[in-house]
């Protein structure tokens, strides 16, 4: 069966510190990867999505990154991070239509 | 432009029934997601449908009408368990992402 894994669950971090998230995806091949950023009682905000490895569409400028080095590995970058980076990072991943996207368990950032 | 519209809350009773509405505008359509979402917690795919009519899953169904841009998801003998957020997702047209309505917080009340 398919599994997603991401991690860490919470992190705090102070601002201007570099970030990185980790997603890693079992059970299937060449699948659709997205990172999504939801502020405290808001809508999901597509930041990343990649069709395959190396391939990376930003949607939001910001001074945020993501890499795929491996087929079923997705990272979320930042250099410096900024107090409005805050908020729950999801990761996601879809193959087919039908069964739209399944999210990893979430990363909840604070930055201080 | 592109846009999907839920009520931002709505409270119900435990045991009753309550139907959450959500309207789009979008360039074309290839499918209407639902998902639920707890407090804290990632969202949990409860639903899809692409063509009009009622798709039913136990206590939960969802309904389409595509020519209306129209779905709801009605939920019956609701549980305490049920609270959470309600998120609406379109699919466009040759397009691998989902444009997401901001949910609809639903309040079960004892």
């Amino acid at each position: 069966s398919q599994t997603i894994h991401q991690w860490p669950a919470t992190l705090v971090q102070p601002v201007g510190s570099p970030l990185s998230l980790e997603c890693t995806v079992e059970g299937t091949s060449n699948p659709n990867l997205y990172w999504y950023r939801q502020a405290a009682g808001r809508g999901l905000q597509l930041l990343f999505y990649s069709v395959g490895i190396g391939q990376i569409s930003s949607e939001v400028p910001q001074n945020l990154s993501a890499s795929r080095p491996q087929d079923r590995q997705f990272i979320l970058s930042s250099k410096k991070l900024l107090l409005s980076d805050s908020g729950f990072y999801l990761c996601a991943w879809s193959v087919s239509s039908r069964n739209g996207y399944t999210f990893g368990s979430g990363t909840r950032l604070t930055v201080v | 432009g592109q846009n999907i519209d839920q009520p931002t809350e709505m409270t119900a009773t435990e045991g009753a029934i309550v139907q959450i509405n959500c309207t789009y505008q979008t360039s074309g359509f290839n499918g209407l997601f639902w998902y639920q979402q707890h407090a804290g917690e990632a969202p949990t795919f409860l639903s899809y449908n692409v063509l009009d009519g009622l798709e039913e899953k136990g206590r939960f169904s969802s309904f389409l009408s595509r020519s209306k841009g129209y779905s709801y998801l009605l939920l019956k003998e609701l549980q305490m368990k049920d609270s959470a957020s309600y998120l609406c997702a379109v699919r466009p047209p040759s397009n691998y992402q989902l444009i997401w309505g901001a949910g609809t917080k639903l309040i079960i009340k004892p």
